[in-house]
């Protein structure tokens, strides 16, 4: 039972390139989460799936693009790095909406240069 | 919007010594949670606190919860070095889908 996976664990960009971080989960949560958390901010939420088939803006959602491809994966993309956007990216799970625990992956620390 | 300020930023104690971390909310919370990250980790649930005035205790670990639903604070008693790593609080407001919104943060650090 691996939990919340996340690909990559790290990765360096160049201003400008696109990439796809990919999260997938294997506990049959139905909401799903995209965290960034810089020094200092704590965690905040960039895009959130509260179920299979939709997607909504969190706080912090601009330069950002997500895709639940299904109940397992849920994808953020960047489609021009920004240096602002160097950060470490948590996705997480749970189970249902409200009041449950969140259960994070290990993380992407994302440097862009 | 809604925001949770956490208090303080940093805390640096000698092992045994005790520590606790403030949370406050300007408007009413439906529930808060706890978060613990170890260094270089991510966040891993703690507890859940969902109603006015609730204590809860795991170990050395005591989680307030205030009456008007407004506050938390998490108590430490006699720190050991495992309990180093930031501690966060994370609260849910009615009418929000249950999302959260994580305070910066208390980063702990034990002397030993």
């Amino acid at each position: 039972n691996a939990g919340v996976t996340q690909t990559p664990k790290f990765q360096v960009l160049k201003t400008g390139q696109s990439m796809t971080l990919q999260c997938a989960q294997d506990m049959n949560h139905n909401s799903m989460y995209w965290y960034r958390q810089d020094p200092g901010m704590g965690l905040r939420l960039i895009y959130y799936s509260a179920s299979e088939g939709t997607t909504d803006k969190g706080e912090v959602p601009n330069g950002y693009n997500v895709s639940r491809l299904n109940k397992r994966e849920f994808s953020l993309r960047l489609e021009s790095a920004a240096p602002s956007q160097t950060s470490v990216y948590f996705c997480a799970s749970r189970k249902d909406p409200f009041g449950q625990p969140q259960h994070f992956g290990d993380g992407t620390r994302l440097s862009i240069l | 919007g809604q925001q949770v300020m956490q208090i303080p930023q940093y805390q640096h104690v000698q092992e045994g010594e005790d520590f606790t971390t403030y949370c406050n909310s300007s408007t009413t919370l439906s529930n808060i949670q706890w978060y613990k990250q170890r260094p270089g980790g991510h966040p891993v649930f703690l507890i859940q606190l969902v109603k006015s005035g609730e204590v809860k205790k795991q170990k050395r670990l005591t989680f307030q919860f205030g009456e008007a639903k407004k506050n938390s604070s998490l108590h430490i008693t006699a720190t050991q070095t495992t309990d180093v790593g930031t501690y966060f609080c994370a609260g849910i407001y009615g009418g929000s889908q249950g999302n959260l919104i994580f305070g910066k943060g208390t980063k702990l650090s034990v002397k030993p």
